[in-house]
């Protein structure tokens, strides 16, 4: 089967730093995608690693290891807006059966 | 103004009524998608299309229909509504190698 597994819940304080990590079992690897979602909106696209190594963007980073199977979306100089859940999704197939598998989410609360 | 909008935001419906759903994009991708999202239980994959021409049965299809009428245009019909079909919907539409989906606003469904 094709399984995603991410932390359900996670806290952290204002200013500092979380990982969040994303594990997939996956018929094939083509890439993965962050989302942010807050309560209630539509996700919202984060980052996109195909390829092993970090990729930077502002306060987010997103890194890749094929070989394990693992991602992590790191979130620094924590805001209170970065409340929400983050999801992991792997796109494990090339050609017409492109879909996303999709983790479940990991809500993420931000404390003062 | 939103590059993918989705018509109504809110619905309440009754046990047995036939709804639909519509999804309208000006971003010109060739994919849409429908989602369905319940808590617990993540992103559930309805219907997609990868063009005009093209419908594919997502994992849970069974008592949903669709229509594709035009690139940027995509229905979601519940034929007879059920409560369990009570949920948060989404479209979102993707194109190119990477494939990113880009999500609309959400429809909150009510089935009474």
């Amino acid at each position: 089967g094709q399984n995603i597994d991410q932390p359900t819940e996670m806290t952290a304080t204002e200013g500092a730093i979380v990982q969040i990590n994303c594990t997939y079992q996956t018929s094939g690897f083509n890439g993965l995608f962050w989302y942010q979602q807050h309560a209630g909106e539509a996700p919202t696209f984060l980052s996109y690693n195909v390829l092993d190594g970090l990729e930077e963007k502002g306060r987010f980073s997103s890194f890749l290891s094929r070989s394990k199977g693992y991602s992590y979306l790191l979130l620094k100089e924590l805001q209170m807006k970065d409340s929400a859940s983050y999801l992991c999704a792997v796109k494990p197939n090339a050609g017409n059966n492109r879909k996303l598998i999709w983790g479940l989410g990991t809500s993420l609360a931000v404390n003062p | 103004d939103a590059d993918v909008t989705q018509t109504p935001r809110n619905r309440i419906t009754k046990t047995g009524k036939r709804i639909m759903l519509e999804c309208s994009q000006t971003k010109g991708h060739d994919r849409m998608y429908w989602y369905r999202q319940d808590p617990g239980l993540g992103l559930r994959l309805i219907y997609y299309s990868f063009d005009v021409k093209d419908i594919n049965k997502g994992e849970i299809s069974d008592g949903y229909s669709v229509s594709r009428q035009a690139q940027a245009k995509f229905s979601l019909s519940l034929e007879s509504a059920i409560p369990n079909q009570t949920a948060l919907y989404f479209c979102a539409t993707a194109s190119g190698v990477r494939e990113t989906q880009y999500f609309g606003p959400g429809t909150r469904l009510l089935v009474l």
